[in-house]
């Protein structure tokens, strides 16, 4: 079945610094990705939305320029928290799909446990 | 625009019973459903997806929907609890009707099963 692996699982980083998130596709090609954030006990907050080789679409109030968005292979895309503050912290989950008659539908990485102190 | 409704943030069932989780839907659209079960500190694995199909739904662990149009609910259900189900539990509706839209997701109901 398809499989979505995404790395780090957890990451402690000091406030100011960059955190960057892995989500790769290991088995089929991923032309759309989702990152949701998940606070403690709460439910998944759809982040953005990103697409082969172009731009990510940010949901509103998400910081584009604090959660950058790469998407540049049909098996990668990475989510880079930028100057974390303690705020940030949070369960980050990726999530693949493709298109086509066989439409796999959702697949969702095993999750990112960031801490920033 | 579209949105799910979970009732019930926190369902406590006894081993062996019936495991009847409620979800709700809003769509202006034929709708995509999902569940989702997630475990602690892990992401999320889908049981079972309504795509305009069959009404009835088997996914995976013995866990089945039903798509109710005139009710526009999508409960999830098992017939015999396992101490294993303890987890939680997201229905959550494709934004646009296509399997490939963004998902919006209900808010969760934590479910425990008692020995």
């Amino acid at each position: 079945g398809a499989v979505v692996s995404q790395h780090p699982s957890r990451v402690i980083c000091k406030s100011g610094t960059s955190v960057k998130i892995e989500c790769r596709s290991l088995d089929f090609q991923a032309t759309t990705m989702f990152w949701y954030r998940q606070f403690p006990k709460k439910s998944l907050m759809l982040m953005a939305t990103s697409n082969e080789g172009s731009k990510a679409t940010y949901e509103q109030g998400v910081e584009k320029d604090k959660f950058l968005i790469n998407h540049a292979s049909l098996t990668l895309s990475t989510l880079t928290v930028t100057s974390a503050h303690p705020e940030d912290s949070s369960f980050y989950i990726c999530s693949a799909s493709s298109p086509g008659p066989t439409t796999i539908g959702y697949t969702f990485g095993s999750g990112t446990r960031l801490t920033v102190v | 625009a579209q949105s799910v409704t979970q009732l019930g943030s926190h369902v406590s069932v006894s081993e062996g019973a019936l495991v009847l989780l409620r979800c709700n839907y809003s769509s202006s659209v034929p709708p995509y459903l999902f569940w989702y079960v997630q475990y602690p500190n892990q992401g999320l694995q889908l049981l079972l997806k309504y795509t305009s199909a069959a009404t009835l739904v088997k996914g995976i662990n013995g866990f089945e929907a039903e798509f109710k149009k005139s009710e526009t609910s999508f409960h999830l259900t098992k017939p015999s609890a396992h101490m294993s189900d303890a987890a939680e539990y997201f229905c959550a509706v494709s934004v646009g009707g296509g399997a490939t839209n963004k998902l919006i997701f209900g808010t969760g109901t934590l479910l425990a099963v008692q020995p």
